[in-house]
């Protein structure tokens, strides 16, 4: 059961690059997490949303609740981007699973 | 404010010692969780508490043990740890906002059972 895709896993860019990141849902959510994760470091909430757009520096978050997809851009990407991100839905219900599933993570790095 | 505290960082037990993770935040959250993080995987949850003096299991309970000791607190206990064990623990805590949930992570506890 892979509630939350993730694609791609991997990502390799240069600096500059424009990078976009998707996930794909198949539960019925009340927000949407994109998370943030260092090498060897703890988890950092970049963005949560529900509906629509929204920006934060060079990162921008985008979701479709029609078509269950939100997407992660990074504009002007820098070697400090390298990073897991991480999508989070977050359940209208919790249950055994509590209040969010993750994916897998997409692993970023940005060569200079 | 420092959030959302684990501790240890790092540690590395032999199969068969116990040992407790702690975790703490002071943003007057109820809810508090554990995850583990296991390469090609997502986190998955250990145990959850949705409020002090309560606490339930999720999707990998077994081999943990988990006290929500007041409303900042949450450990979680390994018994007599094994090598499957091994992997990173993060503490979360969150805050139900109108229909939607805020998500606060620790700095992650990175565990070796050899």
């Amino acid at each position: 059961k892979n509630e939350v895709e993730q694609s791609p896993q991997n990502l390799t860019a240069q600096e500059g690059e424009f990078i976009t990141i998707n996930c794909s849902y198949s539960v019925g959510i009340s927000a949407l997490h994109w998370l943030q994760q260092h090498p060897g470091g703890g988890i950092v909430s970049l963005f949560m949303l529900s509906s629509g757009k929204k920006k934060h520096g060079r990162l921008i978050a985008t979701i479709n609740i029609q078509e269950k997809h939100s997407s992660l851009h990074i504009t002007a990407s820098h070697p400090r981007d390298s990073a897991v991100y991480i999508c989070a839905v977050g359940l209208i219900y919790g249950g055994s699973q509590g209040n969010l599933i993750f994916g897998k993570g997409t692993k970023l790095s940005v060569k200079p | 404010n420092a959030g959302v505290t684990q501790t240890p960082k790092f540690q590395v037990l032999k199969t068969g010692q116990s040992m407790t993770l702690q975790c703490a935040q002071d943003m007057n959250h109820n809810s508090m969780y554990w995850y583990r993080q296991d390469p090609g995987m997502g986190l998955r949850l250990i145990y959850y508490s949705a409020s002090e003096g309560t606490t339930d299991k999720g999707e990998v309970p077994n081999g943990y043990n988990v006290s929500r000791l007041n409303k900042r607190e949450f450990s979680l206990r390994l018994e007599s740890a094994a090598p499957s064990q091994t992997s990173v623990y993060f503490c979360a805590s969150m805050r139900r906002l109108t229909g939607d949930t805020e998500a606060f992570f620790g700095q992650g506890t990175r565990l070796t059972v050899v």
